[in-house]
């Protein structure tokens, strides 16, 4: 079935690189995501990725898939500590493009 | 447009009653979701809608939850009764061919 996982906690001192991992089972998945959740908030759509691509840019976000591994990581640069929150991971379904499968979430925590 | 509205934003009520939950999509989305969010269960899709017609209602819990979409601009998520392990955050999220899973900020549900 489809499944998506994360490690739960990432700590960086601030400045740094984060960089957060996620795997999902679905080969077939056309577009992957990354959600960002701030305490008391929604969901926040930061990047996706279409399949096809094997990196994405966007300012200090770079997306990389790995479709063989079935690995997607979101490398956040010069880390601050606005960029605390929970980081999502998703795949589109494959049986049906319009149902996102999410990750647990990984919480990252900036530390000065 | 102003993103995805739900209301109310915190809900406390006593167990055994009725809980009415709305969600205003974004206007020219044509699917819309409804998640429910915990730290036990993290996210769970509930039921979504494509073009106000229930796709996939495999989330929902059990028969005291019930989710209808009347037109494009409106859905409802209905619990009767209320019980406190319902106790999370629901948030509605909607999208449109192309622009991602957008969510709204969410109801705070809390059952006593």
């Amino acid at each position: 079935g489809e499944d998506v996982e994360q490690s739960l906690f990432l700590s960086v001192r601030e400045g740094d690189s984060s960089v957060i991992n996620c795997t999902y089972t679905d080969s077939s998945s056309t577009y992957l995501y990354w959600y960002k959740q701030e305490p008391g908030a929604g969901l926040q759509l930061l990047t996706y990725i279409f399949s096809n691509m094997d990196m994405k840019q966007d300012q200090r976000l770079t997306v990389l898939l790995n479709k063989k591994d079935k690995h997607l990581s979101l490398r956040i640069a010069d880390t601050q500590t606005g960029d605390s929150a929970i980081y999502f991971c998703a795949e589109v379904g494959s049986y049906n493009t319009d149902k996102l499968i999410f990750g647990t979430g990984t919480r990252l925590q900036v530390f000065p | 447009d102003a993103g995805v509205i739900q209301s109310p934003r915190h809900e406390v009520t006593e167990m055994g009653q009725e809980v009415t939950l709305r969600c205003k999509p974004i206007s020219g989305h044509n699917s819309l979701f409804w998640y429910r969010q915990t730290m036990m269960r993290g996210l769970e899709l509930l039921i979504y809608f494509n073009n106000n017609v229930p796709i996939d209602d495999s989330g929902m819990p059990e028969d005291r939850f019930s989710a209808k979409m009347p037109n494009a601009s409106f859905s409802t998520l209905k619990i009767q009764p209320s019980e406190p392990r319902d106790s999370a955050v629901y948030f509605c999220a909607s999208s449109g061919t192309g622009t991602g899973l957008l969510f709204g900020p969410g109801t705070r549900l809390t059952v006593l």
